[in-house]
């Protein structure tokens, strides 16, 4: 079946302006996580959603960044006002089930943002 | 809180070399440990998993097994290939942390015919 989609899979804006990411989950997996690749910082944990809830936000750096998820499905991570340091790959991942620690979660290819 | 510790790399090796990749953990709770691997041009994608101590979890030729009393999970592969060369990423997750993955910083390995 289909796996994790996002969109774009480049994105290349000037500093100060507003983006919007985009994930398409596989079909009936209720968790969603986002997490951002740069190579400072390594993979990092952004949020994550179970159905259309964020439990966890924990690891969104700004207010700048938000997130949501709609109708159980698609998920938009949304940066604004961007700054360069927000340049870095943006992955999405979902799973079946979620809160019990082994399940595994299907990546997708990421979507590379870069700040100018 | 959670944490992973990976060999510092890059690793580079011969064709048919054995493989070893270092990785230990620091948890809250009781972790499951998954090894993702990253192609060039590609996506994170899972290469094998261990949801409880002692269990070795396999794929492709690697081997990793659930070291509670190490807090380790070291990757192996007895004879590498040139299709092996990627980016390795050790991670964990637990219960307690709404199974958000935790990576260590990954290792590039490039192997040579």
């Amino acid at each position: 079946g289909a796996g994790v989609s996002q969109s774009p899979s480049n994105k290349v804006t000037e500093k100060g302006k507003d983006v919007e990411l985009r994930c398409d989950p596989i079909s009936g997996h209720t968790a969603l996580y986002w997490y951002r690749q740069s190579l400072g910082q390594g993979l990092e944990f952004l949020i994550y959603f179970q159905g259309n809830s964020a439990p966890d936000k924990s690891g969104l750096p700004s207010d700048r960044f938000s997130a949501e998820r709609t109708g159980g499905s698609v998920s938009t991570l949304t940066i604004q006002r961007t700054q360069q340091e927000d340049s870095a790959v943006y992955l999405c991942a979902s799973s079946s089930t979620s809160g019990g620690g082994t399940d595994t979660q299907y990546f997708g290819p990421g979507t590379r943002l870069t700040v100018l | 809180g959670n944490s992973v510790t990976q060999m510092e790399g890059p690793v580079t090796l011969s064709e048919e070399a054995f493989l070893t990749i270092n990785c230990t953990y620091t948890a809250t709770g009781y972790p499951s440990l998954f090894w993702y691997v990253q192609y060039p041009g590609e996506g994170l994608q899972l290469l094998l998993k261990a949801t409880k101590a002692d269990d070795k979890g396999s794929n492709k030729g690697f081997e990793a097994t659930y070291r509670k009393e190490t807090t380790s999970f070291h990757l192996e592969k007895g004879s590498v290939q040139v299709s092996d060369s990627a980016v390795y990423f050790c991670a964990l997750s637990t219960a307690g942390a709404n199974s958000k993955l935790t990576f260590g910083k990954g290792i590039t390995l490039s192997v040579r015919p």
